[in-house]
């Protein structure tokens, strides 16, 4: 059974930073490109960064390039997301997820989120 | 950027009855190579993370019950529950991933009338 589960999430200053990791399981991990979608409170959904199963690669849409980074360590079966100069929009559930092996950039398994909250 | 609009906002249909959700893409998402629609839809239950419901537009995940189907090609898409149920009360998400960045619907919320 895959399982991801997040960990990290809790409460940052307005440009501090904080790590996030997602334990994964059931699976070849290093098989599979891995994303992080986040959701503010009451609102939709936003990719914020992708990589590679090799990790060989790493994507990111301009809200958030330069301030975070996607990587994984294949042999721990751990993604991580280290985020820096946090603002307050960055607010919200972190969901790690998992590619499918048709496309790098749908998602057929997502974690349960860590709640990441900016503000001073 | 590929930009996704979903329509409507929300809806209120009774119990058994056809529930349609329409998402527009602001460019193609379909790939002529091999002749696929690089669009899924999801389902977020109150509390809960998203769950892949369908991909390429129209096939089914695993598990999936069959009264959800996905239909349209190029830029226009459907998601139609042909008979709601009460476990069918949830936000739908359609999500393009024809290119990057990955993008998503806002969101259609379906409850019940």
């Amino acid at each position: 059974e895959v399982q991801l589960l997040e960990s990290g999430g809790g409460l940052a200053q307005p440009g501090g930073s904080l790590r996030l990791s997602c334990a994964a399981s059931g699976f070849t991990f290093s098989s599979y490109d891995m994303s992080w979608v986040r959701q503010a409170p009451g609102k939709g959904l936003e990719w914020v960064s992708g990589i590679s199963g090799s990790g060989g690669s790493t994507y990111y849409p301009d809200s958030v390039k330069g301030r975070f980074t996607i990587s994984r360590d294949n042999s721990k079966n751990t993604l991580y997301l280290q985020m820096s100069s946090l603002r307050a929009e960055d607010t919200a559930v972190y969901y790690c997820t998992k590619g499918p092996p048709w496309s790098s950039w749908s998602f057929d398994y997502w974690g349960q989120g860590t709640l990441v909250t900016v503000s001073s | 950027e590929i930009v996704m609009t979903q329509s409507p906002d929300s809806l209120a249909v009774s119990l058994g009855e056809r529930a349609t959700i329409n998402c527009k893409s602001s460019q193609s998402v379909f790939y002529s190579s091999n002749s696929k629609n690089y669009l899924g839809w999801y389902q977020q239950k109150p509390g809960q993370p998203p769950n892949l419901l369908i991909f390429w537009a129209s096939t089914r995940e695993s598990g999936v019950p069959d009264r959800f189907s996905g239909s349209g090609s190029g830029t226009d898409f459907t998601l139609t529950i042909s008979s709601l149920q009460a476990e069918d009360v949830a936000v739908y998400y359609c999500q393009q991933y024809y290119s990057t960045p990955p993008t998503f619907g806002q969101g259609t919320k379906v409850e019940i009338k």
